[in-house]
Formats: C-alpha cells, sequence, structure tokens
C-alpha cells in the first residue's frame, strides 16, 4: 500500500521554463510534507516543506503547493536550471518523527 | 561540522556473511533513521531511534538489527546477508521539533548512502 506516490518516474523541462513535479497521498493523517532532491551517489537534501496549515511554500526559485481535498502536493521549479536535474522525492509525515517517501521522479532539464 | 558520515561506501557480501554498517552524526541530533533504497523505488524506513538506548522499527526491519548506545552513533547491523538485502542504505538524523512548524530544521540530513551487493 503506496501511501504517498509519485507517478511520473520522469520528466524533461527545457532551461528556463516551468517544471512541476506532483505527489498524491492517501492518508489524511498525514500534515507535514518535505520535497528532496538527490544527485546520484549522495544523499537525499531537503529542498522545502509544507504544513498542512499552509497552502502554499515559497523559497526563491521553488515552491511548493499542497491542496489538502484533493491529497495532491505539487513543486514548481521556476526558471528550470541544468543543475536541477536530479531525482526528487515527496515525503509525509502524520505528526511524528517518522517520514514516508514516494518513490521519486527523474528530472532533466535540457539545456 | 561534517554532517552524516556512512561507512563503508560499497560493501559485497556473501550470502550467510554478516555485516555492520556505520552511520555517525555530530549535530548532536535526537533522531536518526536507517533507510533502503531499491532500483526505482522510494526510500523504506528500515529502523530508527529517538535518542540514546531508544530504537524502534520501521516499515522494513526484518533482516537487520541496530542499536544506539551514543547520540552520535547509530549502527546498522546485518546478520545473515541474503540476495533480497541488496541495496543502497542511507542513514539520516534529525534535531528535536515540531513536525508542523514548516522550518528547516524539522527535516532529516542524509549521509552520503553504502552500496551493499549481496551475492
Amino acid at each position: 500500500d503506496q501511501q504517498v506516490k509519485q507517478n511520473s518516474p520522469s520528466l524533461s523541462v527545457q532551461e528556463g521554463r516551468i517544471s512541476i513535479l506532483n505527489c498524491d497521498y492517501t492518508n489524511s493523517m498525514f500534515d507535514y510534507f518535505l520535497w528532496y532532491k538527490k544527485y546520484p551517489a549522495e544523499g537525499p537534501t531537503f529542498l522545502i516543506s509544507i504544513s498542512s496549515i499552509k497552502d502554499k511554500n515559497e523559497d526563491g526559485r521553488f515552491t511548493v503547493f499542497l491542496n489538502k481535498s484533493a491529497k495532491h502536493l505539487s513543486l514548481h521549479i521556476v526558471p528550470s536550471q541544468p543543475g536541477d536535474s536530479a531525482v526528487y522525492f515527496c515525503a509525509a509525515s502524520s505528526g511524528t518523527y517518522k517520514y514516508i517517501f514516494g518513490t521519486g521522479t527523474r528530472l532533466k532539464v535540457l539545456a | 561540522n561534517a554532517g552524516v558520515t556512512q561507512t563503508p561506501k560499497f560493501r559485497i557480501l556473501k550470502i550467510g556473511q554478516s555485516m555492520t554498517l556505520q552511520c555517525t552524526q555530530d549535530m548532536n541530533h535526537n533522531y536518526m533513521y536507517w533507510y533502503r533504497q531499491d532500483p526505482g523505488m522510494g526510500l523504506k524506513l528500515i529502523y530508527y531511534s529517538v535518542g540514546a538506548g531508544i530504537t524502534d522499527k520501521g516499515e522494513v526491519p526484518n533482516g537487520y538489527n541496530v542499536s544506539r548506545s551514543t547520540t552520535e552513533d547509530f549502527p546498522l547491523r546485518l546478520e545473515l546477508a541474503a540476495p533480497s538485502q541488496t541495496s543502497v542504505y542511507f542513514c539520516a538524523s534529525r534535531p528535536l521539533g515540531a513536525t508542523t512548524s514548516g522550518t528547516s530544521t524539522d527535516t532529516q540530513y542524509f549521509g552520503p548512502g553504502t552500496r551493499l551487493t549481496v551475492l
């Protein structure tokens, strides 16, 4: 039972355009969501997070949107840069210190 | 400040062998975690610890053991290696804090991973 789903295994975007990565979840108890970026042969690194009391959080080129009624969150990267090419994981927590991760989306930004 | 360090980086084991994956963090974080990542899959939680002397099972604990005698160290032990344990293993740590505050201090910091192959 996959509680956090990233249905797009890969995404290609032209440099300078917007990248939109999606994540769906099934557990309505999740109240905190995170996005991590992972380069090959490295551990994941934190990118941005959002609490369930918000519907948007912005940090520079990165914005996360949360739609609680649809149990859906998305990560927008504007403008996309070649250095953003990586695997992106979304993760969710239900008020505890444990996180459930999605399967990841591989983003390729074309120069 | 080295963050989270893991050793070894790579290891090949034969079926039935045992080994310990080492994880150390120098950030004085209370929480520590072990994940495994199989190809094309997300990270699955193996074990976690909320402080020295306290550990608990995650989603996929079978075949593994952990201990947490100090705040800094959280080793993962494989007693009888099996091919199904071929994976990349990540250790992570997190500071004590509310999960709903929405700040980066609530997030996990990952080590670089250990790639384990069991033949």
